[in-house]
């Protein structure tokens, strides 16, 4: 049974560029949900998506970065003209359960460096 | 606002030496209470999760307790290979919102 999906596992944008970051959730899992994790700080929540429905992006910022989780496919995080303090790891994480007690299983994370 | 807060930051323990690390937390109302574990370059595995004061979880050399204000992750007898940092995280019971917060995590360090 495979986890949870993430690619690439690393990516280096200069200044500028745009960033996606994808996530395929676990099989039979249709919740998503991604976290940052910045250099000595804690997993912060960004947003909270099921399929073709975007339930909590309060911790998303509200310029630059978009989320989705299409139909089809998998659920990207899109950062439009990264910026230094961008640099950090993002984690996806997925559940099969919502509005109860559920687990939320993690991806191996994307390390987004920007020079 | 929910808050984790997790000590010590760091441990450095010989292998074979007990300890227990703390995790307080302030939420509004609990649904659930989780551990997970991380090392370096990978993402967080589950560990467990805690639903009520006085719960208690064990796997292996680890057990987890809780109470309506912290919650604690015994280590008896470490192995080096519990070297990891364990990450402690609430997920507050305010309906449909299922994010979870996460304390800064502790580095676990078990000498041979």
């Amino acid at each position: 049974n495979a986890g949870v999906m993430q690619n690439p596992r690393h990516l280096v944008r200069r200044r500028g560029q745009e960033a996606r970051l994808r996530c395929s959730p676990m099989k039979g899992h249709s919740h998503v949900y991604w976290y940052r994790q910045l250099p000595e700080e804690g997993l912060k929540f960004m947003v909270y998506l099921q399929k073709e429905n975007i339930i909590d992006e309060s911790g998303m910022p509200k310029e630059r970065f978009s989320a989705e989780f299409p139909k089809e496919g998998p659920s990207i995080l899109r950062i439009q003209q990264v910026v230094r303090g961008d640099s950090a790891a993002y984690f996806c994480a997925s559940s099969p359960l919502a509005g109860v007690v559920g687990e939320q299983f993690f991806g191996p994370g994307t390390r987004l460096t920007v020079l | 606002e929910d808050q984790v807060t997790q000590s010590p930051e760091a441990l450095r323990l010989q292998e074979g030496e007990s300890s227990s690390l703390n995790c307080s937390y302030t939420v509004s109302g609990l649904r659930g209470l989780f551990w997970y574990r991380q090392d370096p370059g990978k993402g967080p595995e589950f560990l467990f999760t805690l639903y009520s004061a006085g719960e208690e979880k064990e796997k292996e050399r680890l057990k987890a307790t809780l109470t309506k204000k912290e919650s604690f992750l015994h280590i008896t007898a470490p192995k080096p290979e519990d070297s990891a940092t364990y990450l402690c995280a609430v997920q507050a019971d305010t309906g449909a919102n299922s994010k979870l917060t996460f304390g800064k995590g502790i580095t676990l360090s078990v000498r041979p």
